[in-house]
This record gives C-alpha cells, structure tokens and sequence, in this order.
C-alpha cells in the first residue's frame, strides 16, 4: 500500500506566477489535510476536504490560495500570483475514517520556493 | 493561540541520556498521535494513544496518554543520535481535525 504522494518535491517560481500542488492520499482515505511549515516551525493548518467538498477552510488565506478535491484524481493546492512570503514546505496527509479514533499519515512534502 | 503546548522547544543532551518531552492542552482530544520529523521530509507517525492513562511502548521510547485525555508525554531511554529531529504531538477533535503542537527539536550528540 503506497504512502502518500506529493508532487512536485520542489517547486520555483518567480512573483506573480500561479504554483499547483498535488496530493494523492493513500489508497482508502477519503479525507485530505494540507499543512504549511516553515524552516524550525510547527505545521500549520490550512484546510481540510473530503472527495467534492471542503469541510474547513479556517486556515487558508482567504485571498490567492484555493484547494480542491475531485471525485477523481489527486487533491490540488492552488497558489495564484505567488509572493515571496509563499515560501514554505507544504504538506498533505490523508486520513481514513475509523469509527472510534483517527490517525494522519503525511506525504514528503513539497517545498515551494518563490524568486 | 497554541491549542497544544510542547515543551521543552529544544533538547540537545549527549548520547545515552533519558529525556521527556510534553505535550499540554485544555481541550479534551478523542486521541493523540506522536510524530517524527527529519530535515527535508514530512512527519512521520510513531504512535496513537486513544484511551485516558493509556501507556505505549515503542523500543525505547514511551507514550503515555493523560487521565483526562488533554495531555501526554513521551520518553525516550538511552537516546541515541538516530532520535534526532523534530517530535510532534497532534491531538484530533471528534470533528476529525487535528491541532500541532509548536515541536520539540531533539539534538543527540555522540
């Protein structure tokens, strides 16, 4: 059974321009979570989505940032007119849904370096 | 506002040392997971504590859950340099979302 995948590892991109992030959960999880890290910082949350629906998104900027996922393929973090602030590791982790307790698992990460 | 606590936020002791690292809230989590993170590279998963008071031992290192299911600690015996790196505690919400702890950044020195 396959982790979960992210990709691209590491991402450039210059000002402006617009950086897609994917993640494709493990195989049976139907809930997503991405998470934005900064160099000797905690993760922080930034939204939550099950297949077709976001269940909370308290943690995105409300501007520029939008994340999806489809009923099929990987769940995408979108980041228009990217800012040098923007920099950071992203992480996804997916999650199944037991009855009485849940549990994340995290994909490597991918670091977006904006120029 | 940080929902989890951990302290200490840096650790660096010699080779061999036993050390604890905490992880405090006021909230009340349906269960606790314990992650490890290496440079470059995401969490990875050592443990989850469900029960109040639930203990687990993982070689050397020991999870304990709080009674009332808001606090928990893990212990490492006899450290060794391959313990290095960034130990997270997140607890999840029975609306099955997680909250971090900041991470305790543990330096094992030969």
């Amino acid at each position: 059974n396959a982790g979960v995948m992210q990709n691209p590892r590491h991402l450039v991109r210059r000002r402006g321009q617009e950086a897609r992030l994917r993640c494709s959960p493990m195989k049976g999880h139907s809930h997503v979570y991405w998470y934005r890290q900064l160099p000797e910082e905690g993760l922080k949350f930034m939204v939550y989505l099950q297949k077709e629906n976001i269940i909370d998104e308290s943690g995105m900027p409300k501007e520029r940032f939008s994340a999806e996922f489809p009923k099929e393929g990987p769940s995408i973090l979108r980041i228009q007119q990217v800012v040098r602030g923007d920099s950071a590791a992203y992480f996804c982790a997916s999650s199944p849904m037991r009855g009485s307790y849940n549990e994340q698992f995290f994909g490597p990460g991918t670091r977006l370096t904006v120029l | 506002t940080q929902l989890l606590e951990q302290s200490p936020q840096f650790l660096s002791i010699q080779e061999g040392e036993n050390l604890t690292v905490y992880c405090n809230s006021s909230s009340v989590f349906s269960s606790l997971q314990w992650y490890r993170q290496e440079p470059g590279e995401g969490p990875v998963l050592l443990v989850t504590v469900v029960t109040g008071g639930e203990v687990k031992k993982l070689k050397r290192l020991t999870f304990q859950f709080g009674d009332a299911r808001k606090d928990s600690s893990l212990h490492i015996t006899a450290a060794q340099p391959g313990d290095t790196g960034l130990y997270l505690c997140a607890g999840a919400s029975n609306f099955n979302k997680f909250y971090f702890g900041s991470g305790t950044k543990l330096n094992v020195k030969p």
